[in-house]
């Protein structure tokens, strides 16, 4: 079947602007993750969905960072006012309970900010 | 908090060389163990995991075995191949509280023919 789809692929945007990313997880998956993964912090956990439940939010590194789950379906990482150092590949996985909540990854968006 | 601890890289081998990726963890319970991997220009991909103490998971000729007494979950290969070269990250998954994946700082495998 399908698996995490992320869009766009690749983008690249001034400092200042604001940015929107999407995340179709894998169709019945409850749990929904966006992590970032960048040169100077590794792979760094962001936010947490997991199904009517109230995100758990507490990686997210500035306010300028938000996310939000519509339906329990497709997520929207949007990052306001972007900065040089939010750079970084951007990734969404999903997990179910039926999977053991075992966690699967999107191809990522690699977001570049000049 | 929880945190894992892997081994530099890159780690440079020649074609069916052993292959060891030291991986050790911190954590307050007992968590699930996992090793992804990252091929050149691919997303993350499970390559095994284990869930409790003693377990071996394996995959592809990779082998990780939960030990307890250690913190540790090494990964290793008998004989690597060109294919196999990529980043690879061990991670740790607690079963309470927030479920999401704390990660190594991932070790790059270089396997020149």
């Amino acid at each position: 079947g399908a698996g995490v789809s992320q869009s766009p692929s690749n983008k690249v945007t001034e400092k200042g602007k604001d940015v929107e990313l999407r995340c179709d997880p894998i169709s019945g998956h409850t749990a929904l993750y966006w992590y970032r993964q960048s040169l100077g912090q590794g792979l760094e956990f962001l936010i947490y969905f997991q199904g009517n439940s109230a995100p758990d939010k507490s990686g997210l590194p500035s306010d300028r960072f938000s996310a939000e789950r519509t339906g329990g379906s497709v997520s929207t990482l949007t990052i306001q006012r972007t900065q040089q150092e939010d750079s970084a590949v951007y990734l969404c996985a999903s997990s179910s309970r039926d999977s053991s909540y075992e966690q699967y990854f999107g191809p990522g968006t690699r977001l570049t900010v000049t | 908090g929880n945190s894992v601890t892997q081994m530099e890289g890159p780690v440079t081998l020649s074609e069916e060389a052993f292959l060891t990726i030291n991986c050790t963890y911190t954590a307050t319970g007992y968590p699930s163990l996992f090793w992804y991997v990252q091929y050149p220009g691919e997303g993350l991909q499970l390559l095994l995991k284990a869930t409790k103490a003693d377990d071996k998971g394996s995959n592809k000729g990779f082998e990780a075995t939960y030990r307890k007494e250690t913190t540790s979950f090494h990964l290793e290969k008998g004989s690597v191949q060109v294919s196999d070269s990529a980043v690879y990250f061990c991670a740790l998954l607690m079963d309470t509280g927030r479920r999401a994946l704390t990660f190594g700082s991932g070790t790059r495998l270089q396997v020149q023919p």
